[in-house]
C-alpha cells in the first residue's frame, strides 16, 4: 500500500521566512506533484516532478527519487502564501491514466 | 488560462436523493478524474477515465456513483442515492495524456447530504 507522509502537519511563520515542507512516499512513482489548497477549497497544482528540482518564483520543489522523499520550499515567504501544501504521487503500479494518491497536506500560515 | 470549471459551487441534497456534479475539463484534455475530500480528511481518488470509458476505480466507486460524459464537452459525476458519507468536496481533474503529465483541478463542489 502505497504511503504519503507529510510534515510538518501544522506550520506558523513569520512573513519573510524561508519555509520548507517534507513529502516522502513509501513505493516508486512516475511523478510527484505540488498542489496547494486555499481555504475555499480550490485545489492548484504548483509543480509535477520527476527528478530532480523546479523553480517558480518565490517556490522551488526539489525529488530525490532513490530516498523517495520530496521538498517543497517558500523563499521569503508572505501571508498570502497561507494554505495547505498538499504532496500527492502517482505510483508507478497504477494503471495507464496513473490516478494520484495523496498526502495530508501541511496548513502552512504566514503571519504578517 | 485555460481552466477546468466545477458546477455547482455548493449543493445541499436530502439523504436518498440523487445528485449530478458537472464539470467541464480543459477543451484539449483526455482524461478525466474524479476526487473526493472529506471534511479534514486527505482527497481520495475516486475514478478516472479515457475514451469514454472508465479507466481505474476505487473500491469507494461502488454502484451509487457512475460518470458519464453525455456531450463531448462536460464529464459529470451521479451519486444515486445519496448517504449522509457521501458529504464532502468533489474535485473533476483533467490532464492532456494519461503518464506523467500536469493534472489541472476544478474549484470543487462541496455536497452536504442532510
Amino acid at each position: 500500500k502505497n504511503e504519503v507522509e507529510q510534515s510538518p502537519q501544522n506550520l506558523t511563520a513569520q512573513e519573510g521566512e524561508f519555509i520548507t515542507i517534507n513529502c516522502s512516499y513509501s513505493v516508486g512513482i512516475s511523478a510527484l506533484h505540488w498542489l496547494q489548497q486555499h481555504p475555499g477549497g480550490g485545489i492548484v497544482s504548483l509543480f509535477m516532478l520527476s527528478s530532480g528540482k523546479k523553480k517558480h518564483g518565490r517556490l522551488i520543489a526539489t525529488i530525490n527519487i532513490q530516498e523517495k522523499h520530496s521538498s517543497l520550499h517558500i523563499t521569503a515567504s508572505h501571508p498570502r502564501d497561507s494554505a495547505v501544501y498538499i504532496c500527492a504521487v502517482r505510483p508507478l503500479s497504477s494503471g495507464s491514466a496513473r490516478q494520484l494518491t495523496f498526502g495530508s497536506g501541511t496548513q502552512l500560515t504566514v503571519l504578517p | 488560462e485555460p481552466e477546468v470549471t466545477q458546477t455547482p459551487s455548493h449543493q445541499v441534497t436530502q439523504m436518498g436523493q440523487e445528485v449530478i456534479l458537472r464539470c467541464v475539463p480543459i477543451s484539449n484534455h483526455l482524461y478525466f478524474y474524479w476526487y473526493r475530500q472529506i471534511l479534514g480528511q486527505k482527497v481520495e481518488f475516486l475514478v478516472s477515465f479515457y475514451n469514454n470509458e472508465i479507466s481505474e476505480k476505487s473500491e469507494i466507486f461502488d454502484d451509487q456513483f457512475s460518470v458519464e460524459r453525455p456531450d463531448g464537452s462536460n464529464f459529470t459525476l451521479k451519486i444515486r442515492s445519496t448517504k449522509l458519507e457521501d458529504s464532502a468536496m468533489y474535485f473533476c481533474a483533467s490532464s492532456q495524456q494519461g503518464g506523467n503529465t500536469e493534472a489541472f483541478f476544478g474549484q470543487g463542489t462541496r455536497l452536504t447530504v442532510v
